[in-house]
């Protein structure tokens, strides 16, 4: 069955510095989510891609984050100098058409120290 | 405003025993609806979901799930928990014109043996 994979599964980093996370959607797929979990909370929505753009984004979503679709299968999600309090679980997903089911990948647990 | 609540923080039940896990939202409209499991460690696993027609939808692993659109609820039921059910479960709407699944705070279930 397809699935969604997201590497790297941990990664650490130090205030400041910029991090790219990873994410390979299911292949037939067009629409693209990004949502994060800081740890003991809720599942947030970050943002969502469809056709090279942003369809919709959130105020989570600020300025320090980006998205990118750098070729046919890749989704990555940029953040430019990271903060302590973006240490959380990311989570891709993807849909193969809006508003149905969204299929998630394992996570990309991020700690900023 | 768009919200969906999960009553229960924490619920335990006996191997066995039948499960119901509340969700209720407050929407303009009726969203599209999603229940999902993450197991600890692991990333959201889709259980069913509700878009309209009949109100009583089948999902993975024995679960099911009931709209009642009087009392703006979509909650979880399974009639005989196994040991291995222990997770946590997240209902999520998606409203019209949204891209976004909206997480409730989640339900944590243990089972015991």
């Amino acid at each position: 069955e397809p699935e969604v994979t997201q590497t790297p599964s941990h990664q650490v980093t130090q205030m400041g510095q910029e991090v790219i996370l990873r994410c390979v959607p299911i292949s037939n797929h067009l629409y693209f989510y990004w949502y994060r979990q800081i740890l003991g909370q809720k599942v947030e929505f970050l943002v969502s891609f469809y056709n090279n753009e942003i369809s919709e984004k959130s105020e989570i979503f600020d300025d320090q984050f980006s998205v990118e679709r750098p070729d046919g299968s890749n989704f990555t999600l940029k953040i430019r100098s990271t903060k302590l309090e973006d240490s959380a679980m990311y989570f891709c997903a993807s849909s193969s058409e809006t508003r149905a089911e969204q299929y998630f990948g394992p996570g990309t647990r991020l700690t900023v120290t | 405003a768009q919200s969906v609540t999960q009553p229960d923080i924490h619920i335990t039940v006996s191997e066995g025993a039948s499960l119901e896990l509340r969700c209720n939202y407050s929407y303009g409209a009726t969203p599209y609806l999603f229940w999902y499991v993450q197991s600890p460690g692991q990333g959201l696993q889709l259980l069913l979901k509700y878009f309209s027609g009949d109100t009583l939808v089948q999902g993975i692993k024995g679960f099911e799930a009931e709209f009642k659109r009087s009392q703006s609820s979509f909650n979880l039921r399974k009639p005989s928990v196994h040991w291995s059910d222990a997770a946590e479960y997240f209902c999520a709407p998606s409203g019209a014109g949204s891209y976004q699944l909206t997480f409730g705070k989640g339900t944590k279930l243990s089972v015991i043996p």
